[in-house]
């Protein structure tokens, strides 16, 4: 099994509505990063994570991490197009502190 | 400030030739790492270095992969006589707390 579950896989939303993204770790989580992807294009940094119970917020983006559970979850209010991508969570479950372990990834798409 | 940098964004190579990819990070980031994002697969850690150092290399392919990052100029990712299976994008991240990623180098073996 994959250490690092995302879901959903993808996600087709209205424009306006509101969505949530998951991400469940099968290790103990020391930190957790947030990205967006366009397609063929590099990684947009969005939130890092660290301490449980850690809630943070940019623009409409939020993400929460709740340690005890190993999972975090990122929630887009109001989406718009220009949310669609890939979204990545990726997690800190070693010593090596740099080293990400990525799950698969949930394509969004935000119909106008 | 310069995000991270990698060049070139394309890279076309033959079987057997060596293919040479660079990574300038972001200034005052002295940690590098070197990710692999392989068609219908997610991206995978390959390597973690800080200056002239090899941190952490568990993700490494053992065979015609290198890494190195001098202490004078951008780390390199260095695959020697690829194949069709080397085919992927790379992309490098830096760190000094938060880690950005840079725009990829998309490997393309004929």
């Amino acid at each position: 099994s994959q250490e690092l579950e995302q879901s959903p896989q993808s996600l087709i939303v209205q424009e306006g509505k509101n969505l949530t993204i998951n991400c469940t770790s099968s290790k103990t989580l020391y930190g957790l990063y947030w990205y967006k992807q366009k397609y063929g294009e590099g990684l947009i940094f969005l939130m890092m994570l660290q301490k449980g119970g850690e809630e943070k917020s940019h623009e409409k983006i939020t993400a929460k991490l709740d340690e005890k559970k190993q999972q975090s979850s990122l929630h887009i209010t109001a989406s718009q197009p220009s949310h669609a991508g890939i979204y990545l969570c990726g997690a800190v479950t070693g010593t090596s502190y740099g080293k990400l372990t990525f799950g698969q990834g949930t394509i969004l798409t935000v119909h106008p | 400030n310069a995000g991270v940098m990698q060049n070139p964004r394309h890279l076309v190579r033959r079987r057997g030739q060596e293919a040479r990819l660079r990574c300038s990070p972001m200034k005052g980031h002295s940690h590098v790492y070197w990710y692999r994002q392989l068609p219908e697969e997610g991206l995978k850690f390959m390597v973690y270095l800080q200056k002239e150092n090899i941190i952490d290399e568990s993700g490494m392919p053992k065979e015609r992969f290198s890494a190195e990052f001098p202490k004078e100029g951008p780390s390199i990712l260095r695959i020697q006589q690829v194949v069709r299976g080397d085919s992927a994008a790379y992309f490098c991240a830096s760190s000094q707390d938060e880690q950005f990623f840079g725009p990829g180098t998309r490997l393309t073996v004929l």
